[in-house]
């Protein structure tokens, strides 16, 4: 197992466009989290799924926002109507078992919205 | 409201010297804490832990300490070697009944040969 990955690493959009990010998490990790991190700031988290429930959304995580996981496997984020404030880095993260244990991240997708 | 702070931004160290990165808490509820290290272009990697029944827990160069009074725990780095070089954040549970972290801003050490 390669560990957490995130596809694409790096997209450029322009303001208004759709976007999605897909996340593969480590195979028997049955929890997996989106976080975005801005310059200066540690991750935010944004939603989190147990298997294929999204359990939690964080108020960050506006309308336009739309996460699932499919079959409790890969996952995928994504963002209607970008706007420049969105322009992040959006980091996945899976773990195994009980809540809170220790959490593996992916290389993230940088996003610019231009 | 930044329920875990990390005041430092940045920290300079002489390569072989102790690295002492500080975090405070605000929730006197957090029961565990982690600690993160990042490269730049790379996710955050997990580092060490601690439970709040513990005051240290060592794992080779790295020691996290912790002070519930305080609420202050610290994550010392001995020897410190030019591969520390990162941004370390410390994070812990987001709450009773919530899953996933609360990160600190992190502190960007920085390891001077």
């Amino acid at each position: 197992d390669t560990g957490v990955s995130q596809d694409p690493r790096h997209k450029i959009t322009k303001r208004g466009q759709n976007v999605t990010f897909r996340c593969d998490p480590i195979s028997e990790h049955n929890r997996l989290y989106w976080y975005r991190q801005t310059l200066g700031q540690g991750p935010e988290f944004l939603t989190y799924f147990q298997n294929e429930a999204q359990l939690e959304k964080s108020r960050l995580l506006s309308d336009r926002f739309s996460a699932e996981r499919p079959k409790g496997s890969f996952s995928t984020l994504e963002i209607q109507r970008t706007e420049q404030g969105d322009s992040a880095m959006y980091l996945c993260a899976s773990s195994f078992g009980i809540e809170n244990t220790e959490a593996f991240f992916g290389q993230g997708t940088r996003l610019t919205v231009v | 409201d930044q329920q875990v702070k990390q005041n430092s931004p940045s920290l300079s160290v002489q390569e072989g010297r102790i690295s002492i990165l500080n975090c405070d808490y605000t929730n006197s509820m957090f029961d565990y804490f982690l600690w993160y290290k990042k490269y730049p272009a790379e996710g955050p990697t997990f580092l060490i832990s601690i439970s709040s029944i513990k005051d240290k827990n060592e794992d080779g160069r790295f020691t996290v300490f912790l002070n519930k009074s305080a609420k202050h725990l610290s994550l010392h780095i001995v020897p410190s070697q030019p591969g520390d070089s990162a941004v370390y954040f410390c994070a812990a549970p987001r709450g009773a009944g919530a899953d996933g972290l609360t990160f600190g801003k992190g502190t960007h050490l920085i390891i001077q040969p």
